[in-house]
């Protein structure tokens, strides 16, 4: 696709269950990054995949959060056992390398 | 640790009334310095990136200059639709788990009445 592409755009799921929020990006990008943006807030990174090295996870905010990126490609943030202060817009970029990131749309997820 | 801190927090103008977003970073080594715009409701558009201290890029009404310690974004004669929220956020030279990783201010939201 032409840009970073998230789904769903808006997720409404009870406290205590499991989510999965995923991220296609841009074609040929090398580079992925998850980030959490709270009401008014500024952007919290999460995680950030490049290439085939290890994962930066040091922004994940508890054992409950994990991400996986299949084939260099698609990645799918998990949130177990959701709780209401996770409650937020999670945002997905790409980048080539160490370029410019591209954001895409954001899922807002709502924990009732 | 990256510490990334914009001001104001907010900025209202009236439309033609020129003004500068201030963005003061403290990080061990700077590899570049990205500006965003975010509209509500969607992720952030990238606008500039500044690897240097004297560099400056301009779009449009946007301009934005780098220093050593902080990056301003002036706006001449701005529009109503130039209201948002603009985000900077630094990069970290070198290699390493980092590599790569963006770490963003508050953000300063402004608001431009005609």
């Amino acid at each position: 696709g032409a840009g970073v592409s998230q789904s769903p755009s808006n997720k409404v799921t009870e406290k205590g269950k499991d989510v999965e929020l995923r991220c296609d990006p841009i074609s040929g990008h090398t580079a992925l990054y998850w980030y959490r943006q709270s009401l008014g807030q500024g952007l919290e990174f999460l995680i950030y995949f490049q290439g085939n090295s290890a994962p930066d996870k040091s922004g994940l905010p508890s054992d409950r959060f994990s991400a996986e990126r299949t084939g260099g490609s698609v990645s799918t943030l998990t949130i177990q056992r959701t709780q209401q202060e996770d409650s937020a817009v999670y945002l997905c970029a790409s980048s080539l390398g160490r370029s410019e990131a591209f954001f895409g749309q954001g899922t807002r997820l709502t924990v009732v | 640790e990256d510490q990334v801190t914009q001001s104001p927090e907010a900025l209202r103008l009236q439309e033609g009334e020129s003004s500068s977003l201030n963005c003061s970073y403290t990080v061990s080594g700077l590899r570049g310095l990205f500006w965003y715009r975010q509209d509500p409701g969607k992720g952030p558009e990238f606008l500039f990136t500044l690897y240097s201290a004297g560099e400056e890029k301009e779009k449009e009404r946007l301009k934005a200059t780098l220093t050593k310690k902080e990056s301003f974004l002036h706006i001449t004669a701005p529009k109503p639709e130039d209201s948002a929220t603009y985000l900077c956020a630094v990069q970290r030279p070198g290699g390493g788990t980092s590599y790569g990783k963006l770490t963003f201010g508050q953000g300063t939201i402004l608001t431009v009445h005609p």
